[in-house]
């Protein structure tokens, strides 16, 4: 089935090591983008990639990095992990960038959570 | 700048009666508006969207939503609540034409449905 796959699903962390949230795509999306949820916020856009090679900053990219090396994956790293990060974090992709382009496939999330 | 409000954080009413989730925006040009769902532990999935077409919106599972501009209002409606529409619902506006890193999303109305 076509989609989103984001792995781990669920991970517990302490605070001060380095985690990698791996997203990948199978739909030939040209844009990816890595939210983070949190009660009572919505969705903010932490990252984002309009086309392989190319990355963004979102609304709090701070502590995060992210490197999009070919057009299926779309890695979100935390360099050294902060309890602020607690959150779950959603991957998506959007076929392009042209305008009306902008409809979200999602993945379930990743749940992390920093000790 | 753009912004959206949804009026109310939780929402409960019986299966088989009217659903109504409220959604204001705000933004500088005409505005491309959006509703996506999510169920529990799942990512979010797209309802129904608005790009200046039609003002009354049909989305999936027999939701709509019309725009209103004179009120700045995109309402997510359905006639009949069922079970399965118990859930945690999203208002997303972009600028008209934005892509999908220009999103802005609202802070979610929890849907519950009971017997």
């Amino acid at each position: 089935i076509a989609g989103i796959t984001q792995a781990p699903t669920s991970q517990i962390l302490a605070a001060g090591r380095r985690m990698t949230l791996r997203c990948t795509q199978d739909m030939r999306h040209n844009a990816m983008y890595w939210y983070r949820q949190d009660l009572g916020l919505g969705l903010r856009l932490i990252h984002y990639s309009n086309t392989a090679g190319t990355t963004g900053k979102g609304e709090v990219p701070d502590g995060y990095s992210v490197s999009r090396a070919n057009t299926d994956d779309f890695p979100l790293t935390l360099a050294s992990a902060v309890p602020s990060q607690t959150s779950v974090y959603f991957c998506a992709s959007s076929s392009g960038t042209l305008p009306g382009a902008n409809v979200l496939t999602f993945g379930a999330g990743s749940r992390l959570t920093v000790l | 700048a753009q912004s959206v409000t949804q009026l109310d954080s939780h929402v409960s009413v019986s299966e088989g009666t009217p659903v109504l989730l409220r959604c204001n925006y705000s933004s500088s040009y005409s505005p491309s508006l959006f509703w996506y769902v999510q169920h529990p532990n799942k990512g979010l999935q797209l309802l129904l969207k608005y790009t200046s077409a039609a003002t009354l919106v049909k989305g999936i599972n027999g939701f709509e939503a019309e725009f209103k501009k004179s009120e700045t209002s995109f309402h997510l409606t359905k006639p009949s609540a069922h079970m399965s529409d118990a859930a945690e619902y999203f208002c997303v506006v972009s600028d008209q034409g934005g892509t999908a890193s220009k999103l802005t999303f609202g802070t979610g109305t929890r849907l519950q449905v009971t017997l």
